[in-house]
């Protein structure tokens, strides 16, 4: 089946700081990647759509220059927040559709803690 | 605005028997529903998938009913065990083909 991994499973950073989120499909391309955020007892909510060679586009209330994304190649999207505050602390999840299946089945990370003190 | 609900935060069973979580959806008629399970600070796994055109979905323990006109999914587990424990995500395609997830039914399987 479609893997997906993030890097790192967790992070703790102080106030103020900027903290980078890898997601990589390791077997198969993607064109597109998704970002969403999961508070706890909550459901997953989309933050932006990640496009292979092109610019993000995020769902409304998400804003775009603190939450940076870029997706370098067909395996690779980053998710970088920057100047983190205690409120972004959430579980942030990427996920993909296989670009060569019709389902539009997703397949997602392992996810990723952040905790900002 | 789409909005899909699952009406129960939690439910919890007796090993054996079958879990039921309901899924229900207003303001939309999607192509197709998806179920997820989701463990803690885990990624959602995919489940099912199931179409407009079909009622009803089935693999190994697990079945999927899709009921257009009660804008209603059904979830079903059957022969149920404590390893089923987790929480089940319904997800549909928005009109914009962005997927909306519901809140989750957290399943708790006591032996």
């Amino acid at each position: 089946g479609a893997v997906v991994s993030q890097h790192p499973s967790w992070v703790i950073c102080k106030s103020g700081t900027s903290v980078k989120i890898e997601c990589r499909s390791l077997d198969f391309q993607a064109t597109t990647m998704f970002w969403y955020r999961q508070f706890p007892k909550q459901s997953l909510m989309l933050m932006a759509t990640s496009n292979e060679g092109s610019k993000a586009t995020y769902e409304q209330g998400v804003e775009k220059d603190k939450f940076l994304i870029n997706h370098a190649s067909l395996t690779l999207s980053t998710l970088t927040v920057t100047s983190a505050h205690p409120e972004d602390s959430s579980f942030y999840i990427c996920s993909g559709p296989p670009r060569t299946r019709a389902t539009d089945t997703q397949y997602f990370g392992p996810g990723t803690r952040l905790t900002v003190l | 605005s789409q909005k899909i609900e699952q009406n129960s935060e939690a439910l919890n069973i007796q090993e054996g028997k079958t879990a039921t979580l309901t899924c229900n959806y207003t303001n939309y008629s999607p192509a197709y529903l998806q179920w997820y399970r989701q463990d803690p600070g885990r990624g959602p796994v995919f489940l099912l998938l199931i179409r407009e055109n079909e009622k009803e979905k089935r693999k190994e323990r697990l079945k999927v009913t899709f009921d257009t006109t009660l804008k209603q999914s059904l979830f079903h587990i059957t022969a149920s065990q404590p390893a089923d424990s987790a929480t089940y995500l319904c997800a549909l395609h928005s009109n914009t083909g962005k997927l909306i997830f519901g809140q989750g039914t957290t399943l708790q399987v006591k032996p």
